[in-house]
């Protein structure tokens, strides 16, 4: 495997379901995020870890749990989501070096959440 | 605020017709401008990272500008399987990097 990887590509839950995406990145790079692309909107930065401590939290509801065990692994827990939380999630990682200013993110596939 | 802007939302190209795509930001302190081709229901694909006003990358049929206020992106003879969104995003901080909604491309045979 190579670059950023998410698991599933696709997830359909009810609102009372609780389920977890997944990302691995195979970069060697510090830094992961979440973002959330919903249609006829700019991505919506969700979350961000640096070596494993998360520097980044905007505003998201509760029923959206990180978690980063490794500088490789991030996972987005989800419990008792609301149709409005329907859309791609996108997990990234960059270098994460405040002095490089051409420090690239590299995106994963996403994950086409529904929520019934 | 700070923002990025992109313009057309939406573009119809025939095949071999070249044109430009734009991205205009108000930021702060910029540390980065970056370009993205998605294709639908995929994650972006990275394209090109500018820094520096009167950058130039190049990559195949494409051709990405910087000034001091905006960033464009150069289609030459583009072809069908160029049709995709093209996202620009510009790094404000170590972790904050901006999205455009994006434009999305289509080239006709």
């Amino acid at each position: 495997e190579t670059g950023v990887t998410q698991t599933p590509r696709h997830l359909v839950m009810g609102m009372t379901n609780k389920k977890s995406l997944k990302c691995e990145q195979h970069l060697g790079h510090n830094a992961m995020y979440w973002y959330k692309q919903s249609a006829k909107k700019p991505l919506e930065l969700m979350f961000v870890y640096s070596l494993e401590e998360r520097v980044e939290n905007n505003s998201v509801p509760s029923r959206f749990s990180p978690e980063c065990p490794n500088s490789s692994h991030l996972f987005l827990h989800l419990h008792t989501l609301q149709p409005e939380d329907s859309a791609l999630y996108l997990c990234a990682s960059s270098l994460g070096r405040s002095q490089l200013s051409t420090d690239t993110q590299y995106f994963g596939p996403g994950t086409r959440l529904t929520v019934l | 605020e700070d923002q990025v802007t992109q313009s057309p939302e939406a573009l119809r190209l025939q095949e071999g017709e070249s044109s430009s795509l734009n991205c205009s930001y108000t930021v702060s302190g910029l540390r980065g401008l970056f370009w993205y081709r998605q294709d639908p229901g995929k994650g972006p694909e990275f394209l090109f990272t500018l820094y520096s006003a009167g950058e130039e990358k190049e990559k195949e049929r494409l051709k990405a500008t910087l000034t001091k206020k905006e960033s464009f992106l150069h289609i030459t003879a583009p072809k069908p399987e160029d049709s995709a969104t093209y996202l620009c995003a510009v790094r404000e901080g170590t972790y904050k990097y901006i999205f455009g909604t994006g434009t999305r491309l289509k080239v006709l045979a």
